[in-house]
């Protein structure tokens, strides 16, 4: 089992649709976690952080679930400029490393 | 302006000759890494360093070797490439672990 898996998608969302990803991790020790957007052949750059009260920014909300051992985001009205790969981070429990996801493929269409 | 450089962009070479890939940042930041990512299989640490002359393996460190002689540089040196070494590599920096990792702008590899 990966240490952290998303669903490579393809999402295809209409403009102004909501979206939801999902991301599971499997060590139960890990201490941050974060979602970082990369575009097409370009580097990941940091979305945000996700915090385990869950937070919002602006038209994104982010939620840690340990118990299940996931975290999620959420994108309200989808603009054209939100096509991106969504990736999830997790700092694991040695507490050195990072571990990312493969990442979520999102295209919002016109 | 903060940013992080590496260079080169974009190189094709042929299986055994040594290369290094460069990597700069110029906001004082403790910790340095690679990455690769390739298709299905997301970003894979190669190697990370905690502050100068400090450095670990990462998840895929096989074929590669890091130095960290200043704070701001971190080149990655591949002594003998080879074809599966092919790849996209990613340079980042950041304050501290937990902090925002700030990454270059990328180095596409090709060994033939």
């Amino acid at each position: 089992r990966k240490e952290v898996e998303q669903d490579p998608g393809p999402f295809n969302v209409p403009e102004g649709a909501t979206v939801a990803f999902n991301c599971t991790y499997s060590n139960s020790a890990s201490q941050s976690f974060f979602w970082y957007r990369q575009d097409c052949r370009k580097e990941p750059k940091l979305l945000m952080s996700v915090y385990s009260s869950g937070n919002e920014d602006g038209r994104f909300t982010a939620q840690l679930n340990r118990a299940s051992q996931y975290i999620s985001l959420l994108i309200r009205d989808s603009k054209l400029s939100d096509s991106a790969t969504y990736l999830c981070v997790v700092r694991g429990g040695s507490a050195r490393q990072l571990t990312f996801g493969s990442g979520t493929q999102l295209t919002v269409l016109p | 302006e903060a940013q992080v450089t590496q260079n080169p962009r974009y190189l094709i070479t042929v299986t055994g000759k040594k290369l290094t890939v460069t990597c700069s940042q110029n906001m004082n930041h403790e910790y340095m890494s690679w990455y690769r990512q390739d298709p299905g299989l997301g970003l894979r640490q190669i190697y990370y360093s905690m502050n100068v002359e400090v450095t670990d393996k990462g998840d895929v460190p096989e074929g590669y070797k890091v130095s960290r002689k200043e704070k701001r540089n971190f080149p990655l040196i591949l002594e003998s490439p080879s074809p599966n070494q092919t790849s996209l590599y990613f340079c980042a920096s950041s304050l501290s672990l937990a902090g925002e990792q700030f990454f270059g702008p990328g180095t596409r590899l090709t060994v033939l």
